[in-house]
C-alpha cells in the first residue's frame, strides 16, 4: 500500500533554511506529480507547489516564488522541500500529498512541523 | 491566486443535512472538474472525501456528495453523525499545474 513518510520536526532560527523530506513507498514515485502544502498553527491548508518526479520539473505559487525549492532522488524514492530566509510566519506542519490527475489524492504524509523561533 | 471563500462555519443537528460552499472563480472552481473536499481532524493529515466534483474514495460513506455550480462548488452531508464534525477544506486545480484551497469550515455537530 502507498506510505507516504516524512522527516522529523525541525526548528530553526529566522533567515535560515530548512530541508523537509518525503519518503515514498507502494508505488513508482516517477508514476504520480507530488504536491507540498502548509498549515500554520489555527489557519487553513495553503499549497506551496508540485514536482514531477520522473524530470524533475515543478511549479510554486507565487508567494513562495524564490524561497521555496522542491528536488527528488528517484533512488530514494525521496522527494525533498526547501523553504530558505524562514521567517516566524513560516511556523507550520508541512505536508507532502500525492497527485492524483488534476488534483491532490488522498495520499499524505504526516506532516512535519516547522518552528522558527529566535 | 487567492484561496476559495468557504463560511467559517456550519452546525447541524444529528440527522440533518448540512451544505458547505465554496467559491472561486472562472480561473479555477468554474473553468475545470478538478474540485476535491477533504475532512480535517485536529493534529491529523487531511483526509479525501470528495474528487473530481462528486466521486467519492472507496470507504467514503454516500453521506457525503459534492456538486458544483459556476463558480461555486458544495458539499453536502446528509444524515449527519456524531464524527462528522471536523474542519472541511474545498481544493480546486487553477490551472498551469497549481492547486488553490478554501479557507476552510468548521462543522459543529450539536
Amino acid at each position: 500500500q502507498v506510505h507516504l513518510v516524512q522527516s522529523g520536526a525541525e526548528v530553526k532560527k529566522p533567515g535560515a533554511s530548512v530541508m523537509l523530506s518525503c519518503k515514498a513507498s507502494g508505488y513508482t514515485l516517477t508514476y504520480y506529480y507530488m504536491h507540498w502544502v502548509r498549515q500554520a498553527p489555527g489557519q487553513g491548508l495553503e499549497w506551496m507547489g508540485i514536482i514531477n518526479p520522473s524530470d524533475g520539473s515543478t511549479h510554486y505559487t507565487q508567494r513562495f516564488q524564490g524561497r521555496v525549492t522542491l528536488t527528488r532522488d528517484t533512488s530514494t524514492s525521496t522527494v525533498y522541500m526547501e523553504l530558505s530566509s524562514l521567517r516566524s510566519e513560516d511556523t507550520a506542519v508541512y505536508y507532502c500529498a500525492r497527485g492524483s490527475g488534476n488534483s491532490l489524492s488522498g495520499y499524505w504524509g504526516q506532516g512535519t512541523l516547522v518552528t522558527v523561533s529566535s | 491566486q487567492s484561496a476559495l471563500t468557504q463560511p467559517r462555519s456550519v452546525s447541524g443537528s444529528p440527522g440533518q443535512s448540512v451544505t458547505i460552499s465554496c467559491t472561486g472563480t472562472s480561473s479555477d472552481v468554474g473553468g475545470y472538474n478538478y474540485v476535491s473536499w477533504y475532512q480535517q481532524d485536529p493534529g491529523k493529515a487531511p483526509k479525501l472525501m470528495i474528487y473530481d466534483v462528486n466521486k467519492r474514495p472507496s470507504g467514503v460513506p454516500d453521506r457525503f456528495s459534492g456538486s458544483k455550480s459556476g463558480n461555486t462548488a458544495s458539499l453536502t452531508i446528509s444524515g449527519l453523525q456524531a464524527e462528522d464534525e471536523a474542519d472541511y477544506y474545498c481544493c480546486s486545480y487553477a490551472g498551469s499545474y497549481t492547486v488553490v484551497f478554501g479557507g476552510g469550515t468548521k462543522l459543529t455537530v450539536l
